[in-house]
Formats: structure tokens, sequence, C-alpha cells
């Protein structure tokens, strides 16, 4: 079964930390999300690229969080420097379109991390 | 600006039984989708069914099908002959044509399935 797959699953760091998170999206897919989950926001938009180009990062932290797609295998995630307020489950998910209008997204297992 | 309620934070159902989790949205967009996606508490997300605006007929996957109503905006996910392993979070979503091109999601229902 193809799956979208990330790393860590689990990070415990310092505030003040950087933290990258990795993700390889399923073969094929040409569009990569970033979402966030938390109890208080439940899952928020963080960003989203097609064909390696980001489209949209406008739910990220500008100053302490970048989105990058080296290449169609991988997006990275990364927080520099982390704060406690980024502890929250982080989402990658990739994209197969299901008609015109509209694709169907494969999540990642998570990256729950934890900045103390 | 698109929106997606989940009016229910948690509900029970007797295994066997069908349950109905309820959804609406607000879009004035001609063009959408509606998803429904799982989280068990292992914490992965599960793609479950999908609906689109433009579908004349209600989608149906297995034992889930969407109860799809355009004039109310409400797509509720009707899960027949419940089971234990559908004891988890579900999550209506909304992508639209235009603007963000990317799922916006309810705040969530915690669905308990008891024997």
């Amino acid at each position: 079964d193809a799956r979208v797959t990330q790393t860590p699953r689990h990070k415990v760091t310092e505030m003040g930390q950087e933290v990258t998170m990795r993700c390889q999206p399923i073969l094929g897919h040409n569009t990569v999300f970033w979402y966030r989950q938390t109890m208080m926001q439940g899952l928020e938009l963080l960003a989203y690229f097609r064909n390696r180009a980001p489209l949209d990062d406008s739910g990220m932290p500008k100053d302490r969080f970048s989105a990058e797609m080296p290449d169609a295998t991988l997006a990275t995630l990364k927080i520099q420097p982390s704060e406690p307020r980024d502890s929250a489950v982080y989402f990658c998910a990739s994209g197969l379109v299901v008609d015109r209008y509209n694709e169907k997204l494969f999540f990642g297992s998570g990256t729950q991390l934890s900045v103390l | 600006a698109q929106k997606i309620t989940q009016t229910q934070p948690g509900m029970f159902v007797q295994e066997k039984e069908a349950v109905t989790l309820d959804c609406t949205y607000d879009t004035s967009d001609p063009s959408y989708g509606l998803f429904w996606y799982k989280q068990p508490s292992s914490g992965e997300m599960i793609f479950l069914i999908y609906q689109g605006s433009y579908d004349q007929q209600n989608a149906t996957e297995g034992r889930y099908s969407l109860n799809f109503q355009k004039a109310r905006k409400s797509a509720n996910l009707v899960i027949s002959a419940s089971q234990l392993g559908d004891s988890a979070m579900y999550f209506c979503a909304i992508e639209m044509d235009t603007g963000r091109r990317a799922l916006t999601f309810g705040s969530g229902t915690r669905l308990q399935v008891q024997p």
C-alpha cells in the first residue's frame, strides 16, 4: 500500500531549538500539504505545494516556520526557534485528484512535537 | 469565507446500529468538495468518503454513506451497522474550487460504539 511517510513520529525538544520534520509524499501525487492539529484549534492548514511550488503558506508563522520541497520525494517543515506553543501533531498529506474540482488527501501518521 | 460546522462533540451508538454524524457548511462557491475523515486513537487520518457539489447522487463507500442536502448545505455521514472499531474522531472537511485549494476541517465528532 502506498502511503505518506513522516519522520520523526515523536520529537521532544527544548525551547529555542530547531526542529525539522520530513515527509515523503505518495509517488505520483503532485500536491503536498502541512497541517497542525491541537486540541484548541483543531486541524489548521500551514502550507501547501503543487508541483513543488509553494501555493499558500498564509497559515504559517513566517518568522519561525519554513516549508520547502527540495525534490518531488521530500517535503520539510522547519521551526526555528521552537516555542512551547508549537507543541502539536504535525501532519503531512499528499493529494490525488478525484474529479475536476477536488482532490483526496492521504495523510501521514503525523509528528507529535513537544517543546519544553 | 468557508466554514464547516460539526455540532456534535460526542456521540454514542450501540453496536450494529446506524448512526448519523452531522456536518453543515457555509460557502457561496458554486463548486466544492465535501470529505469525511476518521481519526482513531492511533492518530492517523483515514479518508472515508467524498461528495462533489455537482454529484447528483449521494456518495456511498461500503458502510459509509453521505446524506448530501445541497439546499440545506449539509453533508451528514451515515455509518450503518456500527462496529466497535468505528470508535474514533470523525472530521468533515470542505475544499472549494476557488481561492485556497486545500481542505478546511470541522472541529470533529467523537463517536463511541458500545457493545
